[in-house]
């Protein structure tokens, strides 16, 4: 009974590096969504998915990309990291229709030095 | 746009007393609202949620009414235990069809024994 499981679920990068987050969800769901969680300021959405093939911008998505070729997985990209995206990042996940709840990974947390 | 607004923290409460956590929200139409809680190295749990006017979410002991007229779900539990310190998110979902979560920034609460 996984759920969302994201992966890593801790990492260290230097300035400039890349990588890449992957979330992956087995409940079939339609939609998913990246968020970041950094103290007082609770989550923001990166960006998200309504279907396979399909992503849209949220509301912090500059310095981020993603991609969803899969229906169970989404990544999520920092092409050239910095200190400011040092955070713990969540993916979630939801089913159509209205009124359904985000099922949410456990984290990763990311630190960029 | 979308927003919510819950009360800052800490709270810290002793074993079995009252739990109050205030939320409101501003949003068009009719949103979806929902208490998350997230345990220390955890992602975030759906706690309860409300879809429309003057219905109460309950889960665990915990209780919210989704009051409209004063655009409010705030968040009670009559007699709290340790096993209750946790982080708690009033989040809203609007009516467009992307679902996307609107989150307050989080309420820190501890139990003490």
């Amino acid at each position: 009974n996984a759920g969302v499981t994201q992966t890593p679920k801790f990492r260290v990068l230097k300035t400039g590096q890349s990588m890449t987050l992957l979330c992956a969800q087995d409940m079939n769901h339609e939609y998913m969504y990246w968020y970041r969680q950094d103290p007082g300021m609770g989550l923001r959405l990166i960006h998200y998915s309504v279907g396979e093939g399909t992503t849209a911008k949220g509301e912090v998505p500059d310095g981020y990309n993603v991609s969803r070729l899969k229906k169970q997985n989404f990544l999520l990209g920092l092409e050239s990291a910095a200190p400011s995206q040092t955070s713990v990042y969540f993916c979630a996940s939801r089913r159509t229709g209205g009124n359904q709840p985000q099922h949410f990974g456990d984290g990763t947390r990311l630190s960029i030095l | 746009g979308d927003s919510v607004t819950q009360m800052e923290g800490p709270v810290t409460l002793s074993e079995e007393a009252f739990l109050t956590i205030n939320c409101t929200y501003t949003a068009t139409g009719y949103p979806s609202l929902f208490w998350y809680v997230q345990y220390p190295g955890e992602g975030l749990q759906l706690l309860l949620k409300a879809t429309k006017a003057d219905d109460k979410g309950s889960n665990k002991g915990f209780e919210a009414t989704y009051r409209k007229e004063t655009t409010s779900f705030h968040l009670e539990k009559g007699s709290v235990q340790v096993s209750d310190s946790a982080v708690y998110f009033c989040a809203l979902s609007g009516e467009m069809g992307d679902y996307k979560l609107s989150f307050g920034a989080g309420t820190t609460v501890t139990v003490r024994a």
